[in-house]
């Protein structure tokens, strides 16, 4: 079965551009969630999907960021304008469940 | 607070001998999961194991087991006889709230990065 993937899988974009990135999940998969890596720190969660709804958003940093996932398949993760701090490793990763959450390679975000 | 620490920023081992990669976490759930992460240079995020804080047993996958001491909040994992290949940042990471609730969120560990000596 395919992966998670995401695409790209690079990004370089000058401040206040916008940047959209989007996660294919594996199929069957309700559940899709994004992650953010900034350099030096943690890996924080960002939102969780199921099918086409939010379950949770309590992670996304500012309204500078919005994340769709219609129809329930892939999702996007938009941001607008972008900042310097906005510079990462964006990942996606996709559940069945509360079961592992298989993770994509990530989207690697340069702002200059 | 931290809710998940692992205190190896790196380590150092000879291949095909084993090793313990720390991981603490801070919780006042009485379910939650436990979950084990590699990443590679190449990026992906692969997942290893995981334990359920109801686990009466340690969990296995093949050459990978997680020292799970409830008391102490420790989930350690184990990799055995390693290879050069074990080569990689592993993250320890938790899900707080058991497989019915609807919170599926991972809090992070800051990861160690493992080099296996030839």
């Amino acid at each position: 079965e395919a992966g998670v993937t995401q695409f790209p899988s690079h990004s370089v974009i000058e401040k206040g551009q916008t940047v959209t990135l989007r996660c294919d999940p594996i199929s069957g998969h309700d559940n899709l969630y994004w992650y953010r890596r900034v350099m030096g720190k943690e890996i924080k969660f960002l939102l969780h999907f199921v099918k086409e709804s939010k379950q949770d958003e309590s992670g996304m940093p500012n309204n500078r960021f919005l994340a769709e996932r219609t129809g329930g398949t892939y999702s996007t993760l938009k941001v607008q304008p972008a900042e310097l701090e906005d510079s990462g490793v964006y990942f996606c990763a996709s559940s069945q469940l509360a079961g592992p959450q298989h993770f994509g390679d990530g989207t690697r975000l340069s702002i200059l | 607070a931290q809710k998940i620490t692992q205190t190896q920023p790196g380590m150092f081992v000879q291949e095909k001998e084993a090793v313990t990669l720390d991981c603490t976490y801070d919780t006042s759930d009485q379910s939650y999961g436990l979950f084990w992460y590699k990443q590679p240079s190449s990026g992906e995020m692969i997942f290893l194991i995981y334990q359920g804080s109801y686990d009466e047993q340690n969990a296995t996958e093949g050459r990978y087991s997680l020292n799970f001491q409830k008391a102490r909040k420790s989930a350690n994992l184990v990799i055995s006889a390693s290879q050069l290949g074990d080569s990689a940042m592993y993250f320890c990471a938790m899900r707080e709230g058991g497989s019915g609730d609807s919170n599926y969120q991972l809090i992070w560990g800051a990861g160690t990065k493992l080099i296996i000596k030839p």
